[in-house]
This record gives C-alpha cells, structure tokens and sequence, in this order.
C-alpha cells in the first residue's frame, strides 16, 4: 500500500512537501508518479519519478516549482511544490507506476493554499 | 493539453454505455498506452483498463477497453449502481509525459 501524509494549510508563496510510504511491494523496482485534483476538478498529471534510476519527469506547468524525490531506504517518495498561490489547492496523489499503469494508490493528502 | 472526454453519460442498469477519449498521433494514437480509472467522491482513482484493452486484476468483465485512431473508449456492459462514478482516460504522450481526460461522470438512472 501506499500511506501518504496528513492534510497542510500553507499560505501563498510557501513550499509543502508530501510524503508516500510504500510497503508490500519492492521498491525501487516501481517508479511514482504525483497525480493532483482541485476542488470539483479533474485528475492532473504533475510527473513521475523512476525509484531505480533516480530520474524525474515533470509537467511544464510545474518545472522549476517541484521536486520529486524517493528515498529507498525507508520506500518513501517525495514531492515538494514550492511558490505556493490559490491555485494549488488540490487533493495530491501518489501512484505506483510510471508506464501509466498506475495500480496503487496512496489516500490523497489535502493541500490548502490560503492567507 | 487534456484528452477529451464527455463530460457525463447515463445509462439504466442493465445497458451498457460507451465512454469515448479523444486524443492526437502524439498521445492516444501513437502509443498502446491508454489506462482508464474509476473514481467515487472523496477516493482515491482506481485503475480499471491498462494497455489501451488490458483489464486490471479483479475488474469485472463488464469492463472493456479499445482503441480506434485517436480515440479510446471504455465500454461497460450490464450496468449496475455502483458503477456510477467519474472516469478518466489517461494516456502517455510524445513528451514522455502523462495526460489525463476531462473526466467523465456516469449516472446510473
């Protein structure tokens, strides 16, 4: 399963940083990719990184904002949004895979963006 | 940018319907790459349909995928309420990036 950590209030121009926690599964033998949803909105893609090769891929909408990490000693990924604003406010999502066969799920971790 | 997708489909149980993803020779038509997810209010995505036609372990066989073109579709068969949800298409692209559809909501009437 994939657990990710708990729901962030950030006001505009900070940074929140996103955590998923594997276990069941092998790690470094999946990649992960960050999925996001606004309010009311539909699924957005924001980039995937490979867990064995230690290689990103981002949106060009979110390159020069994001950092997506994986640290295989505890199976746990990353995903930092820097120069927060309004509109990121979203419900965030992991997903093992980087095909775009994305078979596992973290629960989603809620992020406000609000002054 | 976005696949395209309906944005809403009903159906009565028992019917089947026919959701349809409209993409380019850059995305959905130029790779067997097109998943497909359901999602209730408040969960997290589930992936139905990989590979364009490849169900996913435990999907009912109600479930189908296929691929025409540009355009994928997910047709389920023998409706039933809980299949009422959103759904989206998702689909590699030439970019090595991933794009998600609209989002398709389906009403089970």
């Amino acid at each position: 399963q994939l657990v990710q950590s708990g729901a962030e209030v950030k006001k505009p121009g900070a940074s929140v940083k996103v955590s998923c926690k594997a276990s069941g599964y092998t790690f470094d033998s999946y990649g992960i990719t960050w999925v996001r949803q606004a309010p009311g909105q539909g699924l957005e893609w924001m980039g995937r990184i490979s867990v064995y090769f230690y290689n990103t891929i981002y949106a060009q909408k979110f390159q020069g904002r994001v950092t997506m990490a994986a640290e295989t000693s505890t199976k746990t990924a990353y995903m930092e949004l820097r120069s927060l604003r309004s509109e990121d406010t979203a419900v965030y999502y992991c997903a093992r895979g980087t095909t775009g066969t994305f078979d596992l799920w973290g629960q989603g971790t809620r992020v406000t963006v609000s002054s | 940018s976005a696949l395209t997708q309906p944005a809403s489909v009903s159906g009565s149980p028992g019917q089947s319907i026919t959701i349809s993803c409209i993409g380019t020779s850059s995305d959905v038509g130029g790779y067997n790459s097109v998943s497909w997810y359901q999602q209730y209010p408040d969960k997290a995505p589930k992936l139905m349909i990989y590979e364009d036609t490849n169900r996913s372990s435990g999907v009912s066989n109600r479930f189908s995928g296929s691929k025409s073109g540009n355009t994928a579709s997910l047709t389920i068969s023998g409706l039933q309420a809980d299949d009422e949800a959103d759904y989206y298409c998702c689909s590699y692209t030439s970019n090595t990036t991933h794009v998600f559809g609209g989002g398709t909501k389906l009403a089970v009437l």
